[in-house]
């Protein structure tokens, strides 16, 4: 167990459907990263926030959104739903300072399948 | 632009014989590489990483892995496999300086046969 929780482990939706992951970091992590993981794309970086700021941006679309609150959870918001937004997506954290060698801790994903 | 190819998508190994898992990458300037492990129908879980100094690098679960920067290579180890070792293992790498996203291999399943 990475510390790491994702709320809910599944997701069954819609096309068009608006969707809300939600993330808990490890006790005392202040980054909190987002990845979405698929059979045609891999593990694929979306976004990090670092103590309730945006650090960085990766291949995240515009319908997809995030934020970080001020207890550290981060929830990811995905919007206009397509079939090709089916996959695992993860969410990470690691500990304060933010440094490139820091290590990555993942929580056990949600499964978003889009019907 | 960083890059990491795990050039096999599969290795078959038997158990308590040596295994190897490759990763080469590619990154303007100096690397931090990482290798993690994914068991099915869970996350990622970081087993070992390179920063700078010895180029071998001993991690979890008995798993070491040796930095070559002339081959840019940091492939994983194992000196006795074992059947729980089954899993998909990524090799990643970030640039070690501003901020550069983690990325990722395409991944490599490793079985391990009784």
């Amino acid at each position: 167990d990475s510390g790491v929780t994702q709320t809910p482990k599944h997701l069954i939706t819609a096309t068009g459907q608006r969707v809300t992951l939600r993330c808990s970091p490890r006790s005392g992590d202040l980054s909190v990263y987002w990845y979405q993981q698929s059979l045609d794309q891999g593990l694929q970086f979306l976004i990090q926030y670092y103590n309730g700021e945006e650090r960085a941006k990766g291949n995240i679309l515009e319908r997809f959104s995030a934020q970080q609150f001020p207890d550290l959870h981060s929830e990811l918001n995905l919007s206009s739903l397509e079939l090709g937004d089916s996959a695992l997506y993860f969410c990470a954290s690691s500990p304060a300072p933010d440094r490139a060698y820091n290590e990555q801790f993942f929580g056990p994903g949600t499964r978003l399948t889009v019907l | 632009a960083q890059s990491v190819a795990q050039p096999e998508d599969q290795v078959n190994v038997a158990e308590g014989n040596p295994l190897t898992v490759k990763c080469t990458y590619s990154v303007s300037g100096n690397p931090y590489l990482f290798w993690y492990v994914q068991y099915p129908n869970r996350g990622l879980q970081f087993l070992l990483k390179y920063i700078t100094g010895d180029n071998l690098v001993k991690g979890s679960y008995g798993f070491e892995a040796e930095f070559n920067k002339s081959q840019t290579s940091f492939h994983l180890k194992k000196p006795s496999a074992l059947v729980s070792d089954s899993a998909l293992y990524f090799c990643a790498v970030r640039r070690n300086t501003g901020f550069q996203k983690l990325v990722f291999g395409t991944g490599t399943r490793l079985l391990v046969s009784p």
